[in-house]
């Protein structure tokens, strides 16, 4: 299958933990990577491979892998983490880039 | 510091071509890795459009492939997308970036342009 599914929208209270999830098969082949959208914004890069983060990413952003399915986890999260997380990987038969639907994502 | 920008025309006629241009800074279009084209429809999600790789290989979303082309100016270091027999399906911003994936399954996109808002309409 070439689908990646994410809740569409999870709460955090701010300066708690949240963990966004992202499903499919084709993560057992290739790494999750995950990008935050603000509105009106492009997507950024914040946690890909085996949870790395790009410069200037605060280290509070995390990710992992399990099986089929990939988790960003957000320590602390913060009132400027409200945002659209998307994670993407590659289809695990024709190798083509997928996304999954994304998740709001609410700082109480 | 990999910039890119996109360009080109904010309204297209139905039945007609919506063309776009991606221009790159800081990095060679002909170097290892893979410029992409993703759009993202009114409150939707992304969508994975395309992708070039050296400047002579492409990789098309299915979905959209009988009606698309992406190709490259390495003289002006920009490449392109020609979407033809648009529709108001087609109203989307429009995003180019780079991409990048290796052997041991690592993928990401970084950066993304700013996108460009391409209104489908009569």
């Amino acid at each position: 299958s070439s689908e990646l599914t994410q809740d569409p929208a999870v709460s955090v209270a701010l300066g708690q933990t949240v963990t966004v999830t992202c499903q499919g098969d084709g993560l057992r082949a290739f790494y999750a990577s995950w990008y935050q959208q603000k509105p009106g914004q492009a997507p950024v890069l914040v946690i890909f491979g085996n949870n790395n983060r790009p410069s200037g990413i605060p280290d509070r952003f995390s990710g992992s892998t399990s099986g089929n399915t990939a988790s960003l986890t957000i320590s602390g999260a913060q009132a400027e983490d409200e945002a659209d997380y998307y994670c993407n990987s590659r289809d695990i038969t024709s190798a083509h880039v997928v996304f999954g639907g994304g998740t709001k994502l609410t700082v109480l | 510091q990999v910039q890119l920008q996109e360009s080109g025309p904010g309204l297209v006629r139905p039945s007609q071509t919506l063309s776009l241009t991606c221009t790159v800074s800081g990095a060679s279009i002909s170097s290892s890795y893979y410029w992409t084209w993703i759009r993202q429809l009114p409150g939707k999600g992304l969508e994975w459009i395309g992708y070039m790789f050296t400047s002579t290989t492409t990789y098309y979303n299915p979905s959209l492939k009988s009606r698309l082309i992406i190709s490259a100016d390495t003289s002006k270091n920009q490449f392109s997308l020609k979407l033809s027999s648009v529709t108001a399906a087609d109203t989307a911003v429009y995003y180019c970036a780079r991409y990048y994936y290796d052997s041991t399954g690592i993928n990401w996109i970084d950066p993304w342009g700013q996108g460009t808002l391409v209104t489908v309409s009569s």
